[in-house]
C-alpha cells in the first residue's frame, strides 16, 4: 500500500519557470491538502480539497493553483516561480470530508527556485 | 482567528529524562487535536490524536498527551526520552465539521546522550 505519493522529490527551477507538483493517494480518501514547510514557520496550508471537484484556499495561496483531477490526485501548480517559493512541499490526505480523522502525509518535494 | 501555538522552538533533554512539549489552541469550539513527529528529511507521522472522551490520550512510541479544556492546551509527554526521539514535533488542530487542518510552528527536540 503506497499511501500518499509525491513527485518529484527534488526540483530546481529558475525564476519565472512553471511546474506542477503531483500528488496521488491510493487510500480512497476524500480530503487532500498541500502544505509548504519553511524553517521556523511550521507547515502552512496552501490549498485543500474536501472532495473531488472542490478546492479551497488556505493560509498562503498566492502564487499557486491547484487541481483536484479525480479522487486520487491533487496537483499543485506554480505558474511563475519565485525565490520566495523555495520550500519543502507536502501533500496529505484524510478519509472523510468532515475531516474527523488524521491526515496521512507524503514524503515531500524539495523545491529550490534560483 | 483559529490558531495553534507551540511556544518552545527548541528543547534539549538528556536521554532518560522526562519530556513535555507544549501546545495551545485558539478555536471557538474544541477542535480535534493531533501530534505529529517528523524525522529529518521525512514526512510526518501521527503520534496520537484527541477527538473526545478521556482527556489523557496514549500514542505510539510511548508518548501520551493530556487535553485540558480550561487551559486550551494539548501537551505531549514522555516519561523517559530515548536518543531516537530527536526530531521535530508538530501540534495540529482541525475544527469540528471542518477540513482546514492547521499546524503549529513545531518544536525541535534534541536529546543529549
Amino acid at each position: 500500500n503506497a499511501g500518499v505519493t509525491q513527485t518529484p522529490k527534488f526540483q530546481v527551477l529558475k525564476t519565472g519557470q512553471s511546474m506542477t507538483l503531483q500528488c496521488a493517494q491510493d487510500m480512497n480518501h476524500n480530503s487532500m491538502y498541500w502544505y509548504r514547510q519553511d524553517p521556523g514557520m511550521g507547515l502552512r496550508l496552501i490549498y485543500y480539497s474536501a472532495s473531488e471537484g472542490t478546492t479551497d484556499k488556505g493560509e498562503v495561496p498566492n502564487g499557486y493553483n491547484v487541481s483536484r483531477l479525480n479522487k486520487r490526485e491533487f496537483s499543485l501548480r506554480l505558474e511563475s516561480a519565485a525565490p520566495s517559493q523555495t520550500s519543502v512541499y507536502f501533500c496529505a490526505s484524510s478519509p472523510l470530508s468532515t475531516g474527523a480523522t488524521e491526515a496521512f502525509f507524503g514524503q515531500g518535494t524539495r523545491l529550490t527556485v534560483v | 482567528a483559529q490558531s495553534v501555538t507551540q511556544p518552545d522552538i527548541h528543547i534539549t533533554v538528556s536521554e532518560g529524562a522526562s519530556l513535555e512539549l507544549r501546545c495551545n489552541y485558539s478555536y471557538g469550539a474544541t477542535p480535534y487535536l493531533f501530534w505529529y513527529v517528523q524525522s529529518p528529511g521525512q514526512g510526518l507521522q501521527l503520534l496520537l490524536k484527541y477527538f473526545s472522551g478521556d482527556t489523557l490520550v496514549q500514542g505510539i512510541k510511548g508518548f501520551e498527551a493530556e487535553f485540558k479544556r480550561s487551559q486550551s492546551s494539548f501537551n505531549l509527554r514522555k516519561p523517559s526520552v530515548h536518543w531516537s526521539d530527536a526530531a521535530e514535533y508538530f501540534c495540529a488542530a482541525l475544527p469540528g465539521g471542518g477540513n482546514k487542518l492547521t499546524f503549529g510552528t513545531g518544536t525541535q527536540l534534541k536529546v543529549e546522550l
